[in-house]
């Protein structure tokens, strides 16, 4: 079956650095994406990776690696407005999003 | 500004009626979306429409239905079938669906039946 887990809930404090990990297993693989949440709005695209190896955008950074089906998302610096859910997704053959529960991060000062 | 509208923001409804969510999105994008949210779980596709007057059935389209009139327009109707239709409701559109075309999220309706 097709399956993303990553991890419920994680804390960590303002101007640090969070890691959120995510490993799946999809029906064939087109890429993984992360998206963030804040509670009760639309989700926004973050990240896609296809190729192993590591994808830098500003503050935020994600990892694949396909031979492991695994994938993580690097916050730096974080600020309180990171508050949010992190959601992983994985392409699988059909070019269809299998969705993870998603993982809230919450932020203290 | 281009963008994804889905209206109204909060539904209440009692059982045994039908409703229809609206999506509309004016950013040209041939691919459109409907997605259940519920807590604890990630987003579970309904369904999903590639082109005008063509859709697809999701992962669980059982007591829902569509339509693709327009490139602009894809509205969810709920029907009195759907066991459990209270969730929240998110409508997406990308341009294409290879594999680097991202979705664009609409921003929800939240559905009560009682």
């Amino acid at each position: 079956g097709q399956n993303i887990d990553q991890p419920t809930e994680m804390t960590a404090t303002e101007g640090a650095i969070v890691q959120i990990n995510c490993t799946y297993q999809t029906s064939g693989f087109n890429g993984l994406f992360w998206y963030q949440q804040h509670a009760g709005e639309a989700p926004t695209f973050l990240s896609y990776n296809v190729l192993d190896g590591l994808e830098e955008k500003g503050r935020f950074s994600s990892f694949l690696s396909r031979s492991k089906g695994y994938s993580y998302l690097l916050l730096k610096e974080l600020q309180m407005k990171d508050s949010a859910s992190y959601l992983c997704a994985g392409m699988d053959s059909n070019y269809q999003l299998i969705w993870g529960a998603g993982t809230k991060l919450i932020i203290k000062p | 500004d281009g963008g994804i509208t889905q209206s109204p923001k909060y539904l209440f409804r009692k059982e045994g009626q039908n409703v229809t969510l609206s999506c509309e999105q004016n950013l040209n994008h041939d691919a459109m979306y409907w997605y259940r949210q519920d807590p604890g779980q990630g987003l579970r596709l309904i369904y999903y429409s590639q082109i005008v007057n063509d859709f697809q059935k999701g992962d669980i389209a059982e007591g829902y239905s569509v339509s693709r009139e327009k490139k602009e327009s894809f509205p969810l109707t709920v029907t009195s079938a759907q066991k459990n239709p209270t969730a929240f409701y998110l409508c997406a559109s990308s341009i294409g669906t290879s594999g680097s075309d991202e979705q664009y999220f609409g921003p929800g309706t939240r559905l009560t039946v009682t």
